[in-house]
């Protein structure tokens, strides 16, 4: 069964660096899915962080690109998430899925969000 | 981008009725980048359908989803008490953003 467990502070200052990780257990990440990360800020919708593929390339959201890297760590099985120069606008809760990929003209493309974590609140404040 | 707009943003209806659920996006794409979510409070989303009509695993038969192009439905037969909540689609696909609609609240008449 596979499962992930996000965690990190739970508070962060602003224009300081939110860091989070995602321990994946019951799969390799190098598996051949795709692993995301979304953000759901209080009563709002969720919103697309990014998307990793172990030897592919890494989409990021427009709207945080400049701020943003995903990353894997195959010794620990982990994805790993880092937002820099943060605001009160970034909290939210934060969730990493794996997602699974449709293929295409010879090409793996990621699709949806089978598997999630529990998501962690993380707050911007001072 | 694709701006995926769901309709309507709450549906009250009593166990037993049936429930339709729209998303329409504002330009087309393949329906194998089209999935459905159910959000419950403090829980995290549960994929219900992806590529438009494929049912996730485990999610009961009264759970349909359709569609293609621009616009995708999906149907909850007949609603059983743990249904309502919240329902959101989502696109991704060949090039980012993937994006999330609104959502639609499905709560007890």
């Amino acid at each position: 069964q596979v499962q992930l467990q996000e965690s990190g502070p739970g508070l962060v200052r602003p224009s300081e660096t939110l860091s989070l990780t995602c321990d994946v257990s019951g799969t390799s990440i190098t598996s051949g899915y795709f692993w995301g990360w979304i953000r759901q800020p209080p009563g709002k919708g969720p919103e697309w962080i990014g998307t990793f593929h172990f030897g592919m390339v890494t989409y990021y959201s427009p709207s945080l690109q400049s701020r943003v890297t995903i990353d894997l760590d195959t010794t620990m099985n982990q994805l790993s998430l880092r937002l820099t120069s943060v605001t009160a606008a970034d909290t939210a809760v934060y969730y990493c899925a794996r997602q699974a990929g449709v293929y295409e003209s010879s090409q793996w493309y990621p699709a949806q969000f089978d598997t999630w974590g529990q998501g962690t609140l993380v707050t911007v404040s001072s | 981008d694709i701006v995926l707009t769901q309709s309507p943003g709450t549906l009250s209806l009593s166990p037993g009725e049936r429930a339709t659920l729209s998303c329409r996006a504002s330009q087309s794409f393949p329906s194998a980048y089209l999935a459905w979510y159910q959000q419950k409070p403090g829980q995290a989303p549960r994929l219900l359908v992806y590529g438009a009509s494929t049912r996730a695993a485990g999610v009961p038969d009264r759970f349909s989803g359709s569609g293609s192009g621009t616009d995708f439905t999906l149907t909850i037969s007949r609603l059983e008490p743990e249904d309502f909540a919240m329902y959101y689609c989502q696109q991704s696909g060949r090039s980012p953003p993937f994006t999330f609609g609104p959502g639609t609240k499905v709560d007890v008449k």
